[in-house]
């Protein structure tokens, strides 16, 4: 059985503090991706990586970075929380062997920023 | 700019009844599409897809009809369950990538 896991269900931080989300998938997945889910905007994706040390900008980079030091764990990082980063954060990952695209999705992280 | 738009933020149905959710693109450069669905506190699954060279697809209780003119598809739930609850995301990508570019979301309620 495939399995996506998040670090965490629900966070609760103070703006300006630096957050580390952490995603690990257990399919041997090359690729892996962090969208952010908000109310009528659907995901929008923040990040996405094809390989180890490798990263690439989605839709909505700006004020996260990520890291991939291993090919099971994907990191998302708040390096100053703001209070508009309040939003479910959704990880996942895919194999491109697998040509139906399908994304494989973790249960997601509720962010909330004070 | 959305490129994937699912204009109904919501549905109501009865059980049994046919629950029809649409989505419109605006990239001609996409052609695959996909549905997932997603439960409260739960992450999106992958529910059925369609290629840009079908204009139907079919799995169970659930079709996707693709009408590439008109940059328009829809999921046909038939017939609609309590458990079909849920919200539903459209989904498209270009075959070449693996980067989905999703909708909104439908929220579909189906009354028992």
């Amino acid at each position: 059985d495939v399995k996506v896991t998040q670090s965490s269900r629900y966070l609760v931080k103070r703006t300006g503090e630096k957050v580390f989300l952490e995603c690990v998938q257990d399919m041997d997945h090359e690729n892996m991706f962090w969208y952010r889910q908000d109310p009528g905007l659907g995901l929008r994706l923040i990040y996405f990586s094809y390989d180890v040390k490798m990263k690439e900008k989605g839709d909505i980079p700006e004020g996260y970075s990520v890291s991939r030091e291993k090919k099971e764990r994907f990191s998302l990082i708040l390096e100053s929380a703001s209070t508009n980063q309040t939003s479910m954060y959704l990880c996942a990952s895919s194999s491109p062997r697998t040509f139906q695209e399908t994304q494989y999705f973790g249960p997601g992280t509720r962010l909330l920023v004070l | 700019d959305q490129q994937v738009k699912q204009n109904s933020p919501s549905l109501s149905v009865q059980e049994g009844r046919i629950s029809i959710l649409n989505c419109d693109y605006t990239n001609s450069m996409f052609d695959y599409f996909l549905w997932y669905k997603k439960y409260p506190a739960e992450g999106p699954t992958f529910l059925i897809s369609i290629s840009s060279i079908k204009d139907k697809n079919e799995d169970g209780r659930f079709t996707v009809f693709l009408n590439k003119s008109a940059k328009h598809l829809s999921l046909h739930i038939v017939p609609s369950q309590p458990g079909d609850s849920a919200v539903y995301f459209c989904a498209a990508t270009k075959a070449a990538g693996n980067k989905l570019t999703f909708g909104g979301g439908t929220r579909v309620l189906v009354k028992p």
